[in-house]
């Protein structure tokens, strides 16, 4: 019954290694979005895709690529890792819209901590 | 964030009454959210209010909205133990498919 699912949860690999993180909603929403958590508990947004559309891209290094299968999907792919890509990434979904006025609550998945050593 | 300002710390006795602060600075921000962060847990959404509104209620959870200040807060009445957490404020404008600009955050420690 869980939302918004991430996997892994954990995942600890060495540099230069490539990793994915899969993330599903079962919401039936149409937008999706991968934040970053960062040592400080900063969150930043990398992407967003609207029915497997990149609509957001915050001048996020060309080493991650995102990917949507279909609407309910979006996976994160990340090459050559480094040690600072070590972190929290958030997946999360909404019926967000451009120019949307109306609330559209945002959904976050449990997370992946991605540690790089 | 940079546009979003949030306390770092807060401590609160048990059945006492938090209040986080937030402050903004986007005025066109249409809405704006409380998300709840327990430790080694996802985000939690547990409340919103529209910009128009001046507060919100919600069981034990009451939302103030200054927009002229563009200052936000959050109380918790009858603070428990499981109400220690990090809380983060978050703004989103209209025209930004729902992207959410959070501040860093307010560690909030309930002491017996």
């Amino acid at each position: 019954d869980t939302a918004v699912s991430q996997t892994p949860k954990y995942l600890v690999t060495q540099m230069g290694n490539d990793k994915s993180i899969k993330c599903e909603q079962n919401l039936g929403h149409d937008t999706m979005y991968w934040y970053k958590q960062d040592s400080k508990k900063f969150l930043k947004i990398m992407f967003s895709y609207n029915n497997k559309e990149l609509i957001i891209n915050e001048t996020v290094p060309n080493r991650f690529s995102p990917k949507s299968p279909d609407k309910a999907h979006l996976n994160l792919h990340i090459n050559s890792l480094e040690l600072g890509d070590s972190a929290v990434y958030f997946c999360a979904s909404s019926q967000a819209r451009q120019g949307q006025k109306r609330g559209t609550e945002a959904f976050f998945g449990q997370g992946t901590r991605l540690t790089v050593v | 964030g940079e546009d979003v300002e949030q306390s770092l710390f807060l401590s609160v006795r048990e059945g006492d009454s938090s209040v986080i602060n937030c402050t903004y600075t986007d005025s066109s921000s249409t809405y704006l959210y409380w998300y709840k962060q327990e430790p080694g847990a996802g985000l939690q959404l547990l409340t919103y209010i529209f910009s128009n509104m001046d507060m919100k209620q919600d069981q034990r959870l009451t939302v103030l909205l200054n927009k002229k200040d563009k200052h936000l807060s959050l109380r918790i009445a009858d603070t428990q133990t499981g109400d220690s957490a990090i809380y983060f404020c978050a703004e989103r404008t209209p025209d930004s498919w729902g992207k959410l600009q959070f501040g860093a955050g307010t560690q909030v420690v309930v002491t017996p």
